[in-house]
């Protein structure tokens, strides 16, 4: 099984700051890389999916790089709407795997 | 409007069954290969089962193997997971998840879940 790291696990931020989460993978799963926003009693919903590209309808304070088994999720402005928990997936193999997750605060 | 409303979650005892359903709206169901993704209590989100279009190729998490069972509906829209030998653990909430384009699972679209909670 691929094993998915991301870090850090929670994060308390202020709106406007830049924010930043990163995800390891156990191997090289070139860029079949998602990332998922969560809000409580709500459906997740895409955001980046193929490590760098934005989800239609996603604004484009969110962006993603990375390939291989290092990627990186920015927000580039903190806005309140974004509090929410950030998953990682990779879609490269079965099983497919989730990151821990990523809790995202206001400060 | 894509929609996707899962039905069927509910308590039941450790060792029970339970068959949860999706009713599929907005688009072309069977075009798409199709997912439940689970989330326990306090816990992330756990990929269980794939079904592709066809219904040809089936995959599972080695947690569910053998005891859960995906199957879907073209003609009626639906998709199903029927869940036997229920553990404790398997308490969680249920989405029924479209995949889109490329690679195994790009999850555009998800129901607002179902509870099933096991229990005794």
């Amino acid at each position: 099984d691929i094993q998915m790291t991301q870090s850090p696990s929670s994060l308390s931020a202020s709106i406007g700051d830049r924010v930043t989460i990163t995800c390891q993978t156990s191997q090289d799963i070139t860029n079949y890389l998602n990332w998922y926003q969560h809000k409580p009693g709500k459906a997740p919903k895409l955001l980046i999916y193929d490590a760098s590209s934005l989800e239609r309808g996603v604004p484009s304070r969110f962006s993603g790089s990375g390939s291989g088994t290092d990627f990186t999720f920015t927000i580039s402005s903190l806005q309140p709407e974004d509090i929410a928990t950030y998953y990682c997936q990779q879609h490269d193999d079965y099983p497919i795997t989730f990151g821990q997750g990523t809790r995202l605060e206001i400060k | 409007e894509v929609r996707l409303i899962e039905s069927g979650g509910g308590l039941v005892k450790p060792g029970g069954s339970l068959r949860l359903s999706c009713a599929a709206s907005g688009f072309s169901f069977s075009a798409h290969d199709m997912n439940w993704v689970r989330q326990a209590p306090g816990k992330g989100l756990e990929w269980v089962s794939s079904i592709s279009s066809s219904s040809r190729h089936i995959y599972y998490a080695d947690s569910v193997k053998g005891r859960f069972t995906v199957s879907r509906d073209n003609a009626k829209g639906s998709l199903f997971l029927q869940l036997n030998s229920l553990r404790a653990e398997d308490t969680a909430v249920y989405f029924c998840v479209r995949h889109y384009g490329g690679g195994l699972g790009t999850f555009d679209y998800w129901g607002q879940g179902s509870l099933v909670t096991v229990s005794s």
